[in-house]
């Protein structure tokens, strides 16, 4: 069974301060990894990776993607109060980009 | 570019009363997904549509949902009956279906089930 983690659950931050947000899997066929940003509603999408060690970045928010660890990272600096949300995580997986979600990690920041 | 509709946006029905929710994807995307996101977890996939064809649906509770998708374009989703583990976000999301395994999926808004 495909298995995405994610890591911490939940994280509290100042506004400002830089976070670390992990994601690890363990897919049969992996194709790609894409993060998401979900607030009140929809997720919406912030990244796909599909090659090892090709960072993706916009603004303050960054992504790497290691296929021989099997993890990825994504990078939030300087951050503010609009960034508080739930991060997840998706490995999409065959032709048929079927999408396994880990549990998300909740942040907060905080003024 | 319009995004992904749904509606309802809410639902409150009581546990063995039937619901139904649509979906109606970005235009021209050939495929279309249904997930349930209990609260908590991340979103898990119930069934997925390749135009009006299904492509996966072995996660989907046969018993009491079902989908369809009859023009290739918006598709329902229905529970019938309803049990009080049901109650969760359901949401709906699309993507293009023209590269195969690296395909972005955009979501809808979601509706929000309560089943009492």
């Amino acid at each position: 069974e495909d298995k995405v983690v994610q890591s911490p659950l939940s994280l509290v931050v100042h506004e400002g301060d830089t976070v670390t947000l992990n994601c690890s899997y363990e897919v049969t066929n992996f194709r790609s990894l894409l993060w998401y940003k979900q607030e009140k509603k929809a997720p919406t999408f912030l990244f796909m990776l599909t090659s090892s060690g090709i960072e993706k970045k916009s603004g303050r928010l960054s992504s790497i993607l290691d296929k021989k660890e099997l993890f990825s990272i994504l990078n939030i600096t300087a951050t503010q109060t609009g960034d508080s949300a739930i991060y997840l995580c998706a490995v999409s997986t065959g032709t048929a980009s079927k999408l396994t979600f880990g549990t998300g990690t909740r942040l907060q920041v905080t003024l | 570019e319009a995004g992904v509709a749904q509606s309802p946006r809410y639902k409150i029905i009581e546990k063995r009363q039937s619901v139904a929710f649509w979906c109606n994807p970005i235009s021209g995307h050939a495929t279309l997904y249904w997930y349930q996101q209990i609260l908590g977890q991340g979103p898990k996939l119930l069934i997925q549509f390749q135009n009006n064809g299904v492509v996966d649906d072995s996660q989907l509770p046969k018993d009491r949902f079902s989908a369809e998708r009859l023009k290739g374009v918006d598709s329902t989703l229905k529970i019938q009956p309803a049990k009080l583990e049901d109650s969760a976000v359901y949401l709906c999301a699309s993507s293009s279906g023209i590269v195969a395994g690296t395909d972005t999926q955009y979501f809808g808004p979601g509706t929000r089930l309560t089943v009492l």
